[in-house]
C-alpha cells in the first residue's frame, strides 16, 4: 500500500504564477519530511527538510509546511521560472537512526510554459 | 563539487545475461544506496550499505546483489536479468547514516537499464 501519496499528479502553470503541491502519508513513525526536485533525466536533489509537529521552511522561492498531527505537507513554488519544470517528490523519514527507512512518493510532475 | 557518480548512463542486456552497475562518490560518506525508480511509482530501496562489506537488504532485494569493497564505490549486480528489472536505477549517498533529517543525501544521475 502507498504510504506517501502526492497531488496533483501532473501540473501545467504558466512562468510567474503561484502553485502549490501536496503530500499525504500514512507513515509512522515520521521523524521528518523532505521535499526533493529531479530534473528530467537526472538525479534528486533535496530543497528543503521539515522536522516539527508544525515546522515550515524557505529556501527562496520555494517554501514548505509539515503538519504531523495532520500528516500533511505542502510545498508552495512562488513565480514559477521555466527552469521549475521538474518532478516534485515528497519523501517521509521514519526514523532518525541508522534503522530509518525513506518512504518516497511518486511525485508531482511541474510543467511551467511560456 | 560534491557528487555521486554512476556509470554506465545507459544499457541494454538480453534476457538471462549478467549486469553490473557502478556507482562511485566522492564525499568520503559511510552510507550508500541503491533504489529503482518505475513509471507511478516512489523509488524503493534494493540495498543499503553501511560501509565496507557491511549491507543490508532494502524493501525488494530479490534477483540484485550488491558489493561493497572500499567506502567510495558501491556496486549493484544482476544475476540473470529479468524483464522486469528494466528500469532506472540510482545510487545515493549519506553521511549520518540513513533516516536522519540531518542526513545528507546526494543521488547520482541514474542508470537507464533496458532488459530485452
Amino acid at each position: 500500500k502507498t504510504q506517501v501519496e502526492q497531488s496533483p499528479q501532473s501540473l501545467v502553470v504558466r512562468q510567474g504564477e503561484n502553485c502549490v503541491l501536496q503530500c499525504n502519508y500514512s507513515v509512522t513513525p515520521d521523524n521528518h519530511l523532505r521535499w526533493f526536485k529531479q530534473d528530467t533525466g537526472k538525479g534528486l536533489v533535496s530543497l528543503t527538510v521539515l522536522v516539527d509537529q508544525k515546522d515550515k521552511t524557505s529556501n527562496g522561492r520555494y517554501s514548505a509546511t509539515l503538519d504531523k498531527d495532520a500528516k500533511h505537507s505542502t510545498l508552495h513554488i512562488t513565480a514559477t521560472l521555466l527552469d521549475d519544470t521538474a518532478t516534485y517528490i515528497c519523501v517521509v523519514g521514519d526514523r532518525g537512526s541508522a534503522l530509518g527507512r525513506l518512504h518516497f512518493g511518486a511525485g508531482t510532475q511541474l510543467i511551467v510554459i511560456p | 563539487d560534491m557528487k555521486v557518480t554512476q556509470m554506465p548512463r545507459y544499457l541494454i542486456k538480453r534476457m538471462g545475461e549478467n549486469v553490473l552497475l557502478e556507482c562511485g562518490q566522492d564525499m568520503s560518506h559511510e552510507t550508500m544506496y541503491w533504489y529503482r525508480q518505475d513509471p507511478g511509482l516512489g523509488l524503493q530501496l534494493i540495498y543499503i550499505s553501511y560501509d565496507v562489506d557491511s549491507n543490508s537488504e532494502g524493501d525488494i532485494p530479490k534477483g540484485y546483489r550488491v558489493s561493497r569493497k572500499k567506502r567510495e564505490h558501491f556496486s549493484l549486480i544482476l544475476d540473470s536479468a529479468k524483464t522486469n528489472q528494466t528500469s532506472v536505477y540510482f545510487c545515493a549517498s549519506s553521511l549520518s547514516g540513513t533516516g536522519g533529517a540531518n542526513s545528507d543525501y546526494t543521488f547520482g544521475s541514474g542508470t537507464r537499464l533496458l532488459v530485452i
